[in-house]
C-alpha cells in the first residue's frame, strides 16, 4: 500500500548502556503526555505519562522530562535491555479544551545491540 | 494484559472484495478510535467514537466506514478493497487523559 508520513529516526543502544528518546510536540495547549512502547507484531502499549503541571517523572528504569519552554519530551531508559528493542512513540493530548484526542509523534526505533 | 480484541490478526484479501475489520473492548470505555500504520512508520488516525451512535473522521483520509451500535463494538468496513488499502489497523480505547489501551492490530494486503 501507499506509505503516509516519514520513516521512523532509529537509535542504537549497547545493552546495559542508558538510552534517550526525544520528542518535539507542536501544540502549546498540550496538557498531557504519553509514551508508548511498540513491539514488533503488536499495538502500542503505555509506558508512562505526565502531566504538564510536571517537569519530570519516574518509572520503573524508565524517567520522562518535559519542558515546555521549548516543547520537548524525553524518554530515559536506565540499563537499557534487549527486551526494550521496539519502536517508542510520544504523545500529546490538550484534554481540558479539545475533545479529547491523542496526536502521535513519528516514534523512534530503538535497536538494542547485545 | 489489554482487553480489547481485534479480528483477524491477518487478512489477504482480493480486490474488490467488502471485508470488516472487527474491534470489541471489554472495559466499558465510551472512546473508541482506528489508527492505520504502515510497517515502521506513524499512526494516523483514521475514526474515532465518543459513544454508541457517534463516529467521526480522523485526521488521514479513509475510504472506510465505522459503526458504534453498542459501547464495547466498533467495527471498521471496507465496501471495496484496494491494494492501496493495505496496511496494519489498529483498534485503541480509553481516556487520551489516562491513555489509550490499544488491540495487536488487523494486518491486511489486499491482492
Amino acid at each position: 500500500g501507499e506509505s503516509v508520513g516519514l520513516h521512523l529516526p532509529t537509535l542504537s543502544v549497547q545493552e546495559g548502556d542508558n538510552s534517550i528518546i526525544n520528542c518535539a510536540y507542536s501544540n502549546s495547549a498540550s496538557d498531557y503526555f504519553i509514551w508508548y512502547k511498540q513491539e514488533s507484531g503488536k499495538g502500542p502499549q503505555f509506558i508512562i505519562d505526565i502531566r504538564s503541571n510536571m517537569d519530570k517523572r519516574q518509572g520503573q528504569r524508565v524517567t520522562v522530562l518535559l519542558n515546555k519552554t521549548v516543547k520537548h519530551l524525553s524518554l530515559q531508559i536506565a540499563a537499557t535491555q534487549p527486551g526494550d528493542s521496539a519502536v517508542y512513540f510520544c504523545a500529546e493530548n490538550e484534554y481540558e479544551t479539545s475533545y479529547d484526542k491523542v496526536i502521535f509523534g513519528p516514534g523512534t526505533s530503538l535497536s538494542v545491540i547485545p | 494484559e489489554a482487553d480489547i480484541y481485534q479480528t483477524p490478526r491477518y487478512l489477504v484479501i482480493g480486490t474488490g472484495k467488502k471485508i470488516t475489520l472487527e474491534c470489541s473492548q471489554t472495559m466499558g470505555h465510551d472512546k473508541m478510535y482506528w489508527y492505520q500504520q504502515d510497517p515502521g512508520m506513524e499512526l494516523h488516525l483514521i475514526h474515532y467514537s465518543y459513544g454508541v451512535n457517534s463516529t467521526e473522521k480522523g485526521d488521514l483520509s479513509s475510504e472506510s466506514t465505522v459503526s458504534r451500535i453498542r459501547t464495547e463494538h466498533f467495527p471498521l468496513t471496507l465496501e471495496s478493497a484496494r491494494p492501496s488499502h493495505t496496511s496494519q489497523y489498529l483498534c485503541a480505547s480509553g481516556s487520551g487523559l489516562y491513555g489509550y489501551t490499544f488491540g495487536s492490530g488487523t494486518r491486511l494486503t489486499v491482492v
